[in-house]
């Protein structure tokens, strides 16, 4: 049941130049979604998030985009940097049912110098 | 800053063998979960624990499994009888309100059943 889909396994991208990582989703329930950086060895690391009342949350380098007819979002870093090397996942949640966070598959992201 | 600490990093057990996994959530975070991710699959939801009871478990969660809080700090989580599909890399997370906004996460214990 992949209700939260990262159709991009891996994405390859030049230092200095835009990042954009893509999820889809399929459950019309969700409303609030959260990206999440994860570096080997570590936990995932909170990035952004958006409510589905938003199209748009910024915040530096990190922009996430919402288009909710068409269930997707997608995260924008822009410049990238070495150091943004890193697993990327969406997740989201549904109001009023509970605390549990439904994650995708994750994208691997390399900058290159 | 505040962090979700997980011990041990990495360990190896016999399949059948009773494991424990340790947590130490923030301290004033009332939210704790486990979550786990098995290799090169999604990270999935296990359960979630507030005010000392599960608040909700996801199908993965079968009573092979049980969870803790034996103290004021730490929060557990037991496999009873492992099998060798519970390899996986199993991350405690806590939040200080509603986990729905996000968690922390700790860096993760390997289980490696053999």
């Amino acid at each position: 049941d992949q209700q939260v889909k990262q159709n991009s396994p891996s994405l390859s991208v030049q230092e200095g130049r835009i990042s954009i990582l893509n999820c889809d989703y399929t459950n019309s329930m969700f409303d609030y979604f959260l990206w999440y950086k994860k570096y080997p060895a570590e936990g995932p690391t909170f990035l952004i998030s958006i409510s589905s009342i938003k199209d748009k949350n910024e915040d530096g380098r990190f922009t996430v985009f919402l288009n909710k007819s068409a269930k997707h979002l997608s995260l924008h870093i822009v410049p990238s940097q070495p150091g943004d090397s890193a697993v990327y996942f969406c997740a989201a949640s549904v109001n009023n049912a509970g605390n549990m966070l439904t994650f995708g598959g994750g994208t691997r992201l390399m900058v290159k110098p | 800053e505040p962090e979700v600490t997980q011990t041990p990093s990495h360990q190896v057990t016999q399949m059948g063998q009773e494991v424990i996994l340790r947590c130490v959530p923030i301290s004033n975070h009332l939210y704790f979960y486990w979550y786990r991710q098995i290799l090169g699959q999604k990270v999935e939801f296990l359960v979630s624990f507030y005010n000392n009871e599960i608040s909700e478990k996801s199908e993965i969660f079968d009573d092979q499994f049980s969870v803790e809080r034996p103290d004021g700090s730490n929060f557990t989580l037991k496999i009873r009888s492992t099998k060798l599909e519970d390899s996986a890399m199993y991350f405690c997370a806590s939040s200080e309100t509603t986990g729905r906004y996000g968690y922390t996460f700790g860096s993760g214990t390997r289980l490696t059943v053999v």
